[in-house]
């Protein structure tokens, strides 16, 4: 597998409070991904970014902010967590934006 | 908005039954990846499809792309318990900058 490395692998919190999950790669892709999964979605791209500090939005990108200081680490941040973004979130990484993406073993995120 | 749909969302098969799962899109793919994905665990790359009718085999799996390049299935013959899990097409849709992933078929399979 992959160099990927996603943290924490689980965590709960409560209604309103900041979450900031990492993800760490050890194979210096340019493509680092973040995605949420939930029953009935499939996989659902949130935040992406394509280089140190270039990133853009995905399609369920309200509410989550990114931030990529450097190549291996790619961090999603919930501002004012709330119950609807409990979910299992997945990194990715890929060479090239047409190229295989390897995922991370999933966080899986409970807001109550 | 761009989708790439995949059905059926659920398959339950006796073991030893074929098994097929399609994928769709409204507009022309650049390529077309699979994935798989066991219960638990993390979606894994199984191949990408690039031309036109493309046809690549793995063992029991096999994989087409439509010749208009907007379909997508992925055979399974003769399945085995290890088949089961959730298979996901994702399509690169052409002069867009994302893989966009189908809903994905869950397997079981009755041993």
């Amino acid at each position: 597998d992959a160099g990927i490395t996603q943290s924490p692998r689980h965590k709960v919190t409560e209604t309103g409070t900041p979450v900031t999950l990492r993800c760490h790669q050890t194979e210096n892709h340019r493509y680092m991904y973040w995605y949420r999964q939930d029953p009935g979605h499939g996989l659902r791209l949130i935040h992406y970014s394509y280089g140190v500090k270039d990133t853009d939005k995905g399609e369920v990108s309200d509410g989550y902010s990114v931030s990529r200081s450097k190549t291996e680490d790619f961090l999603l941040t919930l501002e004012s967590a709330t119950s609807s973004q409990t979910s299992v979130y997945f990194c990715a990484i890929s060479e090239g934006s047409r190229q295989p993406q390897h995922f991370g073993d999933g966080t899986r995120l409970s807001i109550l | 908005g761009q989708q790439v749909m995949q059905i059926p969302q659920y398959q339950h098969v006796q073991e030893g039954e074929d098994f097929t799962t399609y994928c769709n899109s409204s507009t022309t793919l650049s390529n077309i990846q699979w994935y798989k994905q066991r219960p638990g665990g993390h979606p894994v790359f199984l191949i990408q499809l690039v031309k036109s009718g493309e046809v690549k085999k793995q063992k029991r799996l096999t994989f087409q792309f439509g010749e208009a390049k907007k379909n997508s299935s992925l055979h399974i013959t003769a399945t085995q318990t290890t088949d089961v899990g959730t298979y996901f097409c994702a399509g690169y849709i052409q002069g867009a900058q994302k893989l966009v992933f189908g809903q994905g078929t869950r397997l079981t399979i009755n041993p």
